[in-house]
């Protein structure tokens, strides 16, 4: 069955930073991968998503992840964090075994960017 | 743009009360899904539902637990007799094919006193 990990329940960075933020998957098939931001008592916003074209997706705000088979790892990565990026990010692999594709999620990681 | 609408965005209830969480996905799309987040906690897979039958449904989803689409439009989630544990915020969610990527709604939080 497919699953992600999402190293690091709670990331801080500095505004201007670097933001990295980790997700290794387990996947008898090639997975499909996606980035989802969640901001205080919203939805779910899709960042991006990989769908086994370019291994270097770029999504919305800045944002990009790098699908590494050898790694088995879709880490998320911003040259320089705004303080607009702090909130909640979900890895999700889309569970192909199944049939129903349904989204499996991580655990979720807290971005807090420090001024 | 096109989008999954959730209502209500808010509801609290009693313990023992039944609830029903609407949704209505985007309207060319046949595969409606069921997630719940409780409060600070992970996304969890409730229920998939696909030409009027569940397609899958978690351990999650026991016999308090049932989904409806009475029209052509709307998706329910009902629960019979909620619990404290309950409380959570559910997320709708609806593809155009099994494939397809996943809309997701702004979620209904759900509050049992």
């Amino acid at each position: 069955a497919q699953s992600v990990t999402q190293l690091g329940s709670h990331v801080s960075v500095s505004e201007g930073a670097l933001v990295l933020l980790r997700c290794n998957y387990s996947s008898s098939v090639p997975p499909y991968l996606f980035w989802y931001v969640q901001y205080p008592n919203q939805g779910l916003q899709l960042l991006l998503k990989y769908t086994s074209a370019a291994t270097l997706v770029k999504g919305i705000n800045g944002f990009e992840a790098e699908f590494k088979k050898s790694e088995t790892s879709f880490h998320l990565t911003k040259p320089s964090a705004h303080m607009s990026d702090a909130a909640e990010y979900f890895c999700a692999v889309s569970d192909r075994g199944s049939g129903t594709y349904k989204y499996i999620f991580g655990t979720g990681t807290r971005l807090k960017v420090l001024a | 743009e096109p989008e999954v609408t959730q209502t209500p965005s808010h509801q609290v209830t009693q313990m023992g009360q039944e609830v029903i969480l609407r949704c209505v996905p985007i309207s060319n799309h046949l595969y409606f899904y069921w997630y719940r987040q409780i409060l600070g906690q992970k996304v969890e897979f409730l229920v998939s539902f696909y030409n009027n039958e569940i397609s899958e449904k978690s351990e999650i989803f026991d016999d308090q637990f049932s989904v409806e689409r009475p029209d052509g439009s709307n998706f329910t989630l009902k629960i019979r007799s909620t619990k404290l544990e309950d409380s959570a915020m559910y997320f709708c969610a609806s593809r155009a094919s099994s494939t397809g990527e996943l809309f997701f709604g702004e979620g209904s939080r759900l509050t049992v006193l």
